[in-house]
C-alpha cells in the first residue's frame, strides 16, 4: 500500500460550483498534514495545514478522520485559478522532515 | 514575505559530470531539505538537515549524493557523475521548525526549483 494516496484525477469543475477529494495515508501514527498546491512546472505552495477539529480558510475546507485515516479538502465557488494539482502531504510520527507526498489530485475548472 | 532561492533554475549537464545546486533558505529557518521531482511524478524525500549535519535521508539519497552548508546562508546538494536519470526538478525547501513548536506551525517552504536535464 503506498504511503499517500490520491485520486490523480482530473475532477473537471464548472467555475462556481463546489469540489471536493479525499487522500488516505497509510501510518496511523502520521504527525501532520497538510494541503499544498503545485501548478504546472512550478514548485509546491502550501495551501493550508489540517486541524485535527478540521478548519476553513476562504473558500477552502480541510478535515482530517484519523479513524479512517484520510483528509479531505473542499473548494466551494470555484475560479478558474483555483485550476491546479492538490497534493496530500503527510508528516510521520517518527521523523523532523521526511514529509511525504501524493502524487497529487488535479482539478480543472472551466467557465 | 521572505522565500526560499534556488539557482540555477535550469542545468544541463551530461552524464557522468558533477553537479551542484544552491540553495538560500529562508533566513531564521533551521531545517533545510532537498526533494525531487521527476517530470510526471511525485514529489519524493531526499534529504534533511539540521544542525550542520543530515537528520534524515531517503534511500535514493545514496553515495553520489551530498549536502553541504558551506557559509550561514547557502545550502547545496552536490550530485556526482550524473546518470540519465537523475533528470529532474530539485526543490530546495526550508522550515522553522523546532523542537516544542507544533509541526503543524512548521510546514514547507519551497523554493521555485532547478530542472536538471542530464544529456
Amino acid at each position: 500500500r503506498k504511503e499517500v494516496e490520491q485520486d490523480p484525477g482530473p475532477f473537471n469543475v464548472p467555475e462556481g460550483a463546489t469540489v471536493a477529494f479525499n487522500c488516505t495515508y497509510s501510518n496511523s501514527a502520521s504527525q501532520s498534514f497538510f494541503w499544498y498546491r503545485q501548478d504546472c512546472r512550478k514548485e509546491p505552495k502550501l495551501l493550508m495545514s489540517v486541524y485535527s477539529s478540521g478548519n476553513e480558510d476562504g473558500r477552502f475546507t480541510a478535515q482530517l478522520n484519523r479513524a479512517s485515516q484520510y483528509i479531505s479538502l473542499l473548494i466551494r465557488d470555484s475560479k478558474l485559478s483555483d485550476s491546479a494539482t492538490y497534493l496530500c502531504v503527510v508528516l510521520p510520527a517518527d521523523s523532523w522532515g521526511k514529509f511525504q507526498f501524493g502524487a497529487g489530485t488535479q482539478v480543472v475548472v472551466t467557465p | 514575505e521572505p522565500e526560499v532561492t534556488q539557482t540555477p533554475s535550469h542545468q544541463v549537464t551530461q552524464m557522468g559530470q558533477e553537479v551542484i545546486l544552491r540553495c538560500v533558505p529562508i533566513s531564521n529557518h533551521l531545517y533545510f531539505y532537498w526533494y525531487r521531482q521527476i517530470l510526471g511524478q511525485k514529489v519524493e524525500f531526499l534529504v534533511s538537515f539540521y544542525n550542520n549535519e543530515i537528520s534524515e535521508k531517503s534511500e535514493i539519497f545514496d553515495d553520489q549524493f551530498s549536502v553541504e552548508r558551506p557559509d550561514g546562508s547557502n545550502f547545496t546538494l552536490k550530485i556526482r557523475s550524473t546518470k540519465l536519470e537523475d533528470s529532474a526538478m530539485y526543490f530546495c525547501a526550508s522550515s522553522d521548525f523546532a523542537s516544542g513548536r507544533s509541526s503543524y506551525n512548521s510546514p514547507l517552504h519551497f523554493g521555485n526549483g532547478t530542472r536538471l536535464t542530464v544529456t
